[in-house]
């Protein structure tokens, strides 16, 4: 089955500066990628998600590119800010026999975002 | 509109206890997913329901996990003789087949 992994576990930043995440997936057949947001007690939010046919997507501040021959995508998030801080997952797809819902997560990065 | 909900958003039980975890989805939403989240973790897959069937419930990790939907909205997901390391929080998620997952709150469940 699929298997991410998400670095680093933790990242600390001063406010106004860039933070970038990182993972990695086994399963070449995934095609889609998803990041999320957790705060502390809430469910996971998705924040920004990317399809297999394209490289790059950016939402304003946060962007997320993806390489499919070394099978790892990343996630930007520039000029952050305090309310930035939260745990972030990425998740890929399991997309074998026809089973494409089922998201495997890395283990989560808490973003810490110093004023 | 309104988004995933999930009752109760705390559970405390005694081991060996019976419990039901209800998902209450975003309407439309034929798809609808179960995960399970250990502290520290992401979270794992259990059960996705395509309607009222589930569909692959190869995530569920033995027979004391159950799921229903059996109107193909509302889903209730029923674990028997609780154990000390069924305590987890539980997340419920809703959408359109191969569309974007979106996540309720959880169900915090400590089984004592």
């Amino acid at each position: 089955g699929e298997n991410v992994e998400q670095h680093p576990s933790t990242l600390s930043v001063q406010e106004g500066d860039s933070a970038v995440i990182k993972c990695t997936y086994s399963d070449s057949a995934s095609n889609y990628f998803p990041w999320y947001k957790q705060e502390l007690g809430k469910g996971p939010q998705l924040i920004i998600d990317i399809r297999s046919n394209v490289g790059e997507k950016k939402d304003q501040r946060i962007a997320v590119t993806l390489n499919k021959t070394a099978k790892h995508f990343s996630l930007h998030i520039t000029e952050t800010q305090p309310e930035d801080s939260a745990v972030y997952f990425c998740a890929a797809n399991s997309n074998s026999g026809g089973s494409n819902y089922k998201l495997t997560f890395g283990k989560g990065t808490l973003l810490t975002v110093n004023p | 509109g309104a988004g995933v909900s999930q009752t109760p958003s705390n559970k405390v039980t005694e081991k060996g206890k019976y419990v039901e975890l209800r998902c209450d989805p975003i309407s439309g939403h034929t798809a609808l997913y179960w995960y399970r989240q250990s502290l520290g973790q992401g979270p794992e897959f259990l059960i996705y329901f395509q309607g009222t069937g589930a569909a692959d419930d190869s995530g569920l990790p033995n027979d004391r996990f159950f799921a229903v939907r059996p109107e193909g909205s509302v889903s209730t997901l029923k674990i028997q003789r609780t154990e000390r390391g069924d305590s987890a929080v539980y997340l419920c998620a809703s959408g359109q087949p191969q569309e974007t997952q979106y996540f309720g709150p959880g169900t915090r469940l400590l089984v004592l």
